[in-house]
């Protein structure tokens, strides 16, 4: 079983949908949790951190289901501009070495 | 402020030949990341700097790559005797240290051998 398993997708969602991504991870001691962003050709940037207690930002979720092992990614009322790839990255350890990162889910708005 | 900046943007390299490719991380950032990433896959852990610290080189997939840092600032991956699977876009990334933080990631290089 790999460390961080995501849906690879693509997700083809209509403008205005709400779409949920999961991420499921291997690793009970796995500390913390992060949504990354990649667009087409371009390097990922941080959308969110994940937090037990769950986090919002905006149009966007973050949960984290520590007894089934997952993280989640919630995004209401899509925009043509959310178009990319969704990367989960797991801390392992107590160090930022141990980020482990999942392929990454592909999602598509269309107009 | 500046971001992290990589060089060459492309590198196109003949079999055989060695290659350096540069980041330059954002000031003050102590922990420096090197990845890369094949068409189409995930990003795979090379090395990891951090500080004075013994860095981390458990990622990098043979004695052909090796990566060095300067004075806590600027780092040199270096591939010798490249081959054509190295294909693919290296991304280096810095944080402000250990713990939780942020990867700031640069634009990458993206070097293919032929």
């Amino acid at each position: 079983r790999k460390e961080v398993e995501q849906d690879p997708g693509p997700f083809n969602v209509p403008e205005g949908a709400t779409v949920a991504f999961n991420c499921t991870y291997s690793n009970s001691a796995s500390q913390s949790f992060f949504w990354y962003r990649q667009d087409c050709r371009k390097e990922p940037k941080l959308l969110m951190s994940v937090y037990s207690s769950g986090n919002e930002d905006g149009r966007f979720t973050a949960q984290l289901n520590r007894a089934s092992q997952y993280i989640s990614l919630l995004i209401r009322d899509s925009k043509l501009s959310d178009s990319a790839t969704y990367l989960c990255v797991v801390n392992i350890g107590g160090n930022n070495r141990k980020l482990i990162w999942g392929l990454g889910t592909s999602l598509a708005v269309n107009p | 402020g500046a971001g992290v900046s990589q060089s060459p943007s492309n590198k196109v390299t003949e079999k055989g030949k060695d290659v350096e490719l540069r980041c330059d991380p954002i000031s003050g950032h102590t922990a420096l990341y090197w990845y890369r990433q094949s068409l189409g896959q995930g990003l795979e852990f090379l090395i990891y700097f951090q500080g004075n610290s013994a860095p981390d080189k458990s990622g990098l997939p043979s004695d052909r790559f090796s990566a060095e840092r300067t004075g806590g600032s600027v780092s040199t991956l270096t591939i010798q005797r490249t081959q054509q699977e190295d294909s693919a876009v290296y991304l280096c990334a810095s944080s402000p240290g250990q713990g939780d933080y942020e990867q700031y990631f640069g634009p990458g290089t993206r070097l293919t051998v032929t």
